[in-house]
C-alpha cells in the first residue's frame, strides 16, 4: 500500500491560482472518483475540502475545485489569500481489502 | 451539529499497548463507519482502521497485527488499541467519522474529526 505522490511544497502569491497534483495508481485514484483533499493548519486537525474528486462541502469556499485524469487527482485552488497557507492532502478509495491511501502532503505558502 | 471527543494515554514505553477511546455527540452513529487516522511529527496521515455500529472492522494491512478497534454503541463510542508499541507509533492520533463508499460511486471520505491526541513512545 504505497502513499499518494503529492508535490512537497508549492506557493503563490495573493489573487494567483495554484494546482497541487496527487498521482496514484489503477488500483486506488484510476479505479474510483472517489478523492477527498483535506487542508490542515498548523496543530489542527485536517478540515475536508473536496469529497467525490469535485465536490465542496457546505462552507467551503468556491476558489477551491477538484479534478481527476487517469490516475492523477488535482486540487486548484483560486484567488489565493493568506488563510490559504497551510498543508494539504488527497486521499483516495482503494478497494475494500486495502480501503485508504493518503498522500505524502503539500506545502502551500502564499507569498 | 456533531462532535468527536478522543482521549487516552499520551505517553508510554516500547511494548507497551496504545489505547484510545472516541465519542461521538449529537448526532447517528449507526450511519457511518467510524475511523482511526495517525500523523507522525512533520510526516503526512496514515488510515489505521475503520468500524462501524455492528462491529465489523477493517484494518490497514501494515497495521493488522497489531491493531484492535472496538465500538460500545450504548455509549456512541469507539475505540482503539495498538499493542506493541516502539517509538514509530509516536504520532498524533485522530478520530474521524467516514462516509462509506456506495455501489453508485459517491462517498469515501472523512467529514469530521476529532482534536487529535498525542502519542508518545519512548524507551
Amino acid at each position: 500500500q504505497s502513499a499518494l505522490t503529492q508535490p512537497a511544497s508549492v506557493s503563490g502569491s495573493p489573487g494567483q491560482s495554484i494546482t497541487i497534483s496527487c498521482t496514484g495508481t489503477s488500483s486506488d485514484v484510476g479505479s474510483y472518483n472517489l478523492v477527498s483533499w483535506y487542508q490542515q493548519h498548523p496543530g489542527k486537525a485536517p478540515k475536508l475540502m473536496i469529497y467525490e474528486g469535485v465536490k465542496r462541502p457546505s462552507g467551503v469556499s468556491n476558489r477551491f475545485s477538484g479534478s481527476k485524469s487517469g490516475n492523477t487527482a488535482s486540487l486548484t485552488i483560486s484567488g489565493l489569500q493568506a488563510e490559504d497557507e497551510a498543508d494539504y492532502y488527497c486521499c483516495s478509495y482503494a478497494g475494500s481489502s486495502t480501503s485508504w491511501v493518503f498522500g505524502g502532503g503539500t506545502k502551500l505558502t502564499v507569498l | 451539529q456533531v462532535q468527536l471527543q478522543q482521549w487516552g494515554a499520551g505517553l508510554l514505553k516500547t511494548s507497551e499497548t496504545l489505547s484510545l477511546t472516541c465519542a461521538v455527540y449529537g448526532g447517528s452513529f449507526s450511519g457511518y463507519y467510524w475511523s482511526w487516522i495517525r500523523q507522525p511529527p512533520g510526516k503526512g496521515l496514515e488510515w489505521i482502521g475503520e468500524i462501524n455500529h455492528s462491529g465489523s472492522t477493517n484494518y490497514n494491512p501494515s497495521l493488522k497485527s497489531r491493531v484492535t478497534i472496538s465500538v460500545d454503541t450504548s455509549k456512541n463510542q469507539f475505540s482503539l488499541k495498538l499493542s506493541s508499541v516502539t517509538a514509530a507509533d509516536t504520532a498524533v492520533y485522530y478520530c474521524a467519522r467516514q462516509v462509506r463508499p456506495t455501489a453508485a460511486g459517491t462517498g469515501a471520505y472523512f467529514d469530521i474529526w476529532g482534536q487529535g491526541t498525542m502519542v508518545t513512545v519512548s524507551s
